[in-house]
């Protein structure tokens, strides 16, 4: 039981590049997250999916599209990478919703320059 | 307004020794969720404990307390007997509602542990 893993761990990306983030879970969660952490500011919603085949928007969305094919993947691209997407990702899932706890990925530290 | 509002950015405390982090939280919702988790130096989230709006009694887990305060607005963290291994950050988070996309996190306090 892996719980939910993020790849890659480090990325560094050039202004304009796109890359894929991928978040996997073996926990069979309905819900998914993708969060953005930057220093002195905690943890800051970009997408959230509520099952297979959904994707909605968080706090901070642009710049960002995210993809629920299969229930235990969600993915996070960025099409045109900016230095203002420095930042650290951290993926989560979890069972419910108000009272479940979220599980979350290593995180994957990612640089844009 | 700050939906989470964590006020110490960075405290002290001796091995053995009871620590109170501060969390306050703005909302006009009646139902909400407020959690706390630590982030230890190597990056990953640990969930510590829940608190719903509606539960009269403030939730424990083995040494973490929450001490609910609606009235005040507030949801500090207990951690008793401290030990070397609860040096980290500690974030405060609330859910609004059943709303997934208001989901809010403090700015974090970092605790350091003293021998």
């Amino acid at each position: 039981n892996a719980g939910v893993t993020q790849t890659p761990k480090f990325r560094v990306l050039k202004t304009g590049q796109s890359m894929t983030l991928l978040c996997a879970q073996d926990m069979n969660h309905e819900y998914m997250y993708w969060y953005r952490q930057d220093p002195g500011m905690g943890l800051r919603l970009i997408h959230y999916s509520v099952g297979e085949g959904t994707t909605a928007k968080g706090e901070v969305p642009d710049g960002y599209n995210v993809s629920r094919l299969k229930k235990q993947n969600f993915l996070l691209g960025l099409e045109s990478a900016a230095p203002s997407q420095t930042s650290v990702y951290f993926c989560a899932s979890s069972y419910g919703t108000v009272s479940y706890e979220q599980y979350f990925g290593p995180g994957t530290r990612l640089t844009v320059t | 307004a700050q939906k989470i509002t964590q006020t110490q950015p960075g405290m002290f405390v001796q091995e053995k020794e009871a620590v109170t982090l501060d969390c306050t939280y703005d909302t006009s919702d009646q139902s909400y969720g407020l959690f706390w988790y630590k982030q230890p130096s190597s990056g990953e989230m640990i969930f510590l404990i829940y608190q719903g709006s509606y539960d009269e009694q403030n939730a424990t887990e083995g040494r973490y307390s929450l001490n609910f305060q609606k009235a005040r607005k507030s949801a500090n963290l207990v951690i008793s007997a401290s030990q070397l291994g609860d040096s980290a950050m500690y974030f405060c988070a609330m859910r609004e509602g059943g709303n997934f996309n208001k989901f809010y996190f403090g700015s974090g306090t970092k605790l350091n542990v003293k021998p």
